[in-house]
């Protein structure tokens, strides 16, 4: 199984609500991470685990705050949200060692802002 | 600083041409390469990848690439494209056991039929 899954597919909220998306792979995989992409722009990084351990935080707003509960799993939890943070949410797994690092990269979750 | 440049931000092309996507990265140290291509309302699909070996990597649908470790450069092609490559292409960097990934800014592709 070399998925990884993303759910909702889509996601509307108003500034005020509290929501999460959610991540999930079965490859075995010990590293994860949340991308950021907006419309006809590269992803950009957000937050990465390695071994169920935030290792990267590039400097997200604590309006985003992400959970590993265990080595399959991974939450992004949402509250307080601008309407500049509509964009498709990508989680992607890898190992966590070794030289190969390939990300697979799940379907992505499209967030619209009200 | 670590950056990805990919030279062409469109591009057109007839069916059956042959495509050249320009990848140049400025990175410390030893780097893995990828080339992920996202067709429209789809998600990132990993085309090939470079970690070490000989520089000429093939990978899907017929896609190759050529690590140029001199020119620091990760150049993507095809010799004939078909109209179902039209999809956005991303080069990306990543320190080899890293974590940080940095992609390009993508190139769009349009084949005409």
């Amino acid at each position: 199984d070399t998925e990884v899954t993303q759910t909702p597919k889509h996601l509307v909220m108003g500034m005020t609500n509290k929501k999460s998306l959610k991540c999930e792979q079965h490859m075995g995989h010990r590293a994860m991470y949340w991308y950021k992409q907006k419309a006809k722009k590269p992803p950009e990084l957000m937050f990465v685990y390695s071994y169920e351990k935030l290792s990267i935080n590039e400097s997200v707003p604590s309006r985003f705050s992400p959970e590993c509960p265990n080595s399959s799993l991974l939450n992004l939890h949402l509250h307080a949200l601008q309407p500049e943070d509509s964009a498709l949410y990508l989680c992607a797994s890898s190992r966590a060692s070794g030289v190969d690092n390939e990300q697979f990269f799940g379907p992505g979750t499209r967030l619209t802002v009200l | 600083a670590q950056s990805v440049s990919q030279h062409n931000h469109h591009v057109i092309l007839s069916e059956a041409a042959s495509l050249e996507l320009g990848c140049n990265y400025s990175y410390g140290g030893t780097v893995n390469l990828f080339w992920y291509v996202q067709y429209p309302g789809q998600h990132l699909q990993l085309l090939l990848k470079y970690f070490s070996g000989d520089p000429l990597v093939k990978g899907i649908k017929g896609f190759e690439a050529e690590f140029i470790k001199s020119k620091f450069s990760f150049n993507l092609r095809k010799p004939s494209v078909q109209w179902s490559d039209t999809a956005e292409y991303f080069c990306a960097v990543i320190l080899t056991g890293g974590f940080k990934t940095i992609f390009g800014a993508g190139t769009r592709l349009f084949v005409k039929a």
